[in-house]
């Protein structure tokens, strides 16, 4: 079956550890993204990879930092420069990263952090 | 920063009934329009896509889009229970650094027995 997997589902980390949430995808699809969902806000872009070996930083990037070294995997490091990591995290993918396509999201990987 | 905005809601429509959806959105560039349904602690999951204006029907999902007033919405027929969750409408715009899709904080829906 095609598709998005993260793990962790659920993470616990201490104050002032780095983490990092790992994403797969077997679609094929050469953009990849990370949201940030926090509870009744909208989604909000960390960072996206439109090819492999590539990488921009979208709306919230500070305190994040993302590799692209194959083109299934977009891992996601949370690091403790990162004021507010708790949050719901949401990687997805899309066939090319023009605007023109639909993203299709994995199941997400929930982070507290304490 | 682009625009999307959407009333929270919660809009709550009986069983059986019409629940119309609705968003705007600030970049009149904007060439592509998503609208997702979002269960509580789940991730958001693709109902449609739009391109051009007019209407687009899938099933019991049509969307709407007039680029002239900027504005999309997502009419859900026969309303279900099963169809109650938060929907998101999502916009592409073009930043210095590439496209990118603004989402709105998405509108809670309950569709009531």
């Amino acid at each position: 079956d095609g598709g998005i997997t993260q793990s962790p589902k659920y993470l616990f980390r201490k104050e002032g550890q780095n983490v990092t949430l790992s994403c797969e995808q077997n679609l094929n699809h050469d953009a990849m993204y990370w949201y940030r969902q926090d509870p009744g806000q909208g989604l909000r872009l960390i960072y996206y990879s439109q090819i492999v070996n590539d990488f921009q930083k979208g709306d919230i990037a500070e305190g994040y930092s993302v590799s692209r070294e194959k083109k299934e995997s977009f891992p996601l490091t949370v690091t403790s420069a990162q004021k507010n990591p708790t949050a719901f995290y949401l990687c997805a993918s899309s066939i090319e990263g023009d605007g023109s396509y639909e993203q299709y999201f994995g199941p997400g990987t929930r982070l507290t952090v304490t | 920063q682009k625009e999307v905005e959407q009333n929270s809601g919660p809009l709550s429509v009986p069983e059986g009934a019409i629940a119309s959806l609705n968003c705007t959105y600030s970049d009149r560039g904007s060439q592509s329009f998503f609208w997702y349904r979002q269960y509580s602690g789940k991730s958001p999951e693709l109902i449609m896509f739009i391109y051009s204006n007019g209407d687009k029907e899938d099933g019991r999902f049509t969307a709407q889009l007039n680029k002239a007033s900027q504005y999309v919405s997502l009419l859900i027929r026969d309303s279900q229970p099963s169809d109650s969750a938060t929907y998101l409408c999502a916009v592409n715009w073009y930043s210095n650094s590439g496209y990118a899709l603004n989402f709105g904080k998405g509108t809670s829906l309950l569709v009531t027995p």
